[in-house]
């Protein structure tokens, strides 16, 4: 139950396309789900985080869309560009938890290919 | 501000030797966390101190890590001795706040992770 499923490992992308990525968790007590982006050589990065009680974060070309019921989120980035080739993680905090004891997913490996 | 600081940012040693981690946190967070990440596995929370408190460790793996923080400022994370499955990047993060609910605006930061190899 404490775990944070993600597909797909990894992705290909035209510059200008859609990235997405989709994240699925089984415990309800989370309530705190963000994305970490990670490029090579350095830590994850807070990119975007949305709430249980929202349907959709939209931060630019970022999109978090959150199914309470079906227990999933994804992420869209809209107009891939190269710069955006890194390893995006999905995450998840339990209920009361702090702020750092998150769940993380394995990664996606996203390449934007010009 | 300077980001959260580890070091070494690389360390190759053998099985059954020991190895001393650094995490310096962005100054002023009181919370500090270790995680670590197995190649190709998640990202895998390990402790969270508050202070110089340990106030969660439950992801430490066994009894061959130690962490410590003295003084409640920077971070040690001891592996005596190493076996071949401790390889793997640790990364620390900071945060100025550990609030229930969470606050957005006062995410992690991390620190770009000490590479370990056990050989």
């Amino acid at each position: 139950q404490q775990q944070v499923k993600q597909s797909p490992q990894s992705l290909i992308v035209q510059k200008g396309g859609i990235s997405i990525i989709n994240c699925a968790y089984e415990n309800t007590a989370f309530d705190y789900f963000p994305w970490y982006q990670q490029f090579p050589g350095k830590g994850p990065a807070l990119l975007i985080a949305i709430r249980p009680d929202v349907s959709e974060k939209k931060e630019g070309r970022f999109t978090i869309s959150f199914n309470k019921s079906a227990k999933q989120f994804s992420l869209h980035i809209m107009d891939s560009q190269p710069g955006d080739s890194a390893t995006y993680f999905c995450a998840a905090r339990g209920y009361g938890g702090s702020q750092g004891n998150l769940i993380f997913g394995k990664g996606t490996k996203l390449s934007v290919k010009p | 501000e300077a980001g959260v600081t580890q070091f070494p940012s690389h360390s190759v040693i053998e099985k059954g030797q020991t190895v001393t981690l650094r995490c310096d946190p962005i100054s002023g967070h009181d919370n500090l966390y270790w995680y670590r990440r197995v190649m190709g596995k998640e990202i895998k929370f390990l402790l969270h101190f508050v202070k110089e408190s340990k106030q969660d460790e439950s992801g430490m793996p066994n009894n061959r890590f130690l962490a410590e923080r003295t003084g409640g400022t920077y971070s040690t994370l001891k592996v005596q001795p190493a076996e071949l499955e401790d390889s793997g990047v640790y990364f620390c993060a900071s945060s100025q706040d550990s609030v229930l609910w969470g606050d957005l605006n006062s995410p992690l930061h991390f620190g770009n992770g000490t590479r370990l190899t056990v050989t």
